[in-house]
This record gives structure tokens, sequence and C-alpha cells, in this order.
């Protein structure tokens, strides 16, 4: 049982323009969420989070929303560069010690 | 560079046998976390550790084991190997909760 869903295995956008990146989750306990942003032969490292009470976070080019009533977060990425070609995994916590990963999607910034 | 080192890399190994992956956490990190990549799954979480002891343990197989020394860095042993273990396993470390955990490059076990 996947808690925790990326449904676009794959995303490919022209530079300047916006990606968007979308995650499910099923769990209503899961209280804080993170994006995570990996490039090949590298470990994931983390990039913007947000906690359940909000609905908003921002950090310069990048801003995650939260739809609660919908279990749905997205990421945002405007303009979005070449540089930020990697994958990008969601994940959860519900405040314990393990964070629950989707399975990343891909993005591709066309130059 | 996350100060998360883990070795070996990379690592082939047959089906049947043992193996043992090493991570060094953060200067002052006492936690630890290891995660499982299968292809094209997510990171599974497995195990966490906290200044010696097991804290929280996640679908980690009875195969598998890990430990975590006084000088904090952590082994993660993985015995009769399946092909199915093929994976990148990541290791993790933070001063605080799992939210704030920093990743190290991975090491890639392939059982053939």
């Amino acid at each position: 049982d996947q808690q925790v869903k990326q449904n676009s295995p794959s995303l490919s956008v022209q530079e300047g323009r916006i990606s968007i990146l979308n995650c499910d989750y099923t769990n209503s306990m899961f209280d804080y969420f993170l994006w995570y942003k990996k490039y090949p032969a590298e470990g994931p490292t983390f990039l913007i989070s947000i906690s359940s009470i909000k609905d908003k976070n921002e950090d310069g080019r990048f801003t995650v929303f939260l739809n609660k009533s919908a279990k749905h977060l997205s990421l945002h990425i405007v303009p979005s560069q070449p540089g930020d070609s990697a994958v990008y995994f969601c994940a959860a916590n519900t405040g314990s010690y393990q964070l629950t990963f989707g399975k990343g999607t891909k993005l591709s910034v066309i130059p | 560079d996350s100060g998360v080192t883990q070795t070996p890399k990379h690592l082939i190994t047959a089906t049947g046998q043992r193996v043992t992956l090493r991570c060094s956490p953060r200067s002052g990190d006492l936690s630890v976390y290891w995660y499982q990549q299968s292809l094209d799954q997510g990171l599974q979480f497995l195990i966490q550790y906290y200044n010696g002891e097991e804290r929280a343990k996640g679908n980690i197989l009875e195969r598998f084991s890990a430990q975590q020394f006084p000088d904090l860095h952590s082994e993660l042993n993985l015995s009769s190997l399946e092909l199915g273990d093929s994976a990148l396993y990541f290791c993790a470390s933070s001063a605080t909760g799992a939210n704030e955990a920093f990743f190290g490059q991975g090491t890639r076990l392939t059982v053939v």
C-alpha cells in the first residue's frame, strides 16, 4: 500500500517556464511534508518543506502548496532552469522517526 | 557534500553471500537512518539508530541487521543475499528528527 504517490514518472518543461510536480497521500496522520531533489550518483538533498498547519511555503523559485482536504501537495518551480533537471521525491512524516517517500518524478528542463 | 559518508559506493556480490555497508554520519549527529531504494521505487525506510540504540524499525528483512557503534558510525549487514536485494542503500543522519536528515551518496548493491 503506497501512502505517498507521485503519479507522473517524468515531466519535461522548457527553460523559463513553470514546473509543477504533484504528490498525493492517503495517510491522514501525515503532518509534515518535504520535497527532496536527487541528482544521479548523489543522495537526496532537502529542497523545501511544509507543515500541515500551512497551505503554502515559499523559498525563492520554489513554492510548495498543500491541500489537506484533497490530500494533495504540489511543488512549483518558477522559472525552471536546466540545473533543476533531477528526480524529485515527495516525502511525508507523521512526527515519527521515518519518512515515507513517493517513487519520484524525473524533471527535465529543456534549454 | 552532505557530510554523510557511505562506503563502498558500489558492491557486486553473488547470491547467498553477506555484505556490510558502512555509514559515517555528519559530525555531531546522533541519529542514523537506513533506506533502501529498489528499481523504480521510492526510498523505503529500514531502520533508525540513535546514539547506539535502535529507535525505529521499518520494512527491514530478518536477513538484514544494523548497528551503531560508540563513535556513531553505523553498519548495515545484509546476509543470504538474493537477486531482489539489488538496490541503492542510503544512509542519512540528523541531529534532531527525520525531517532534518542529510543523506549520503548511497551504496549501489548488485547481487548476481
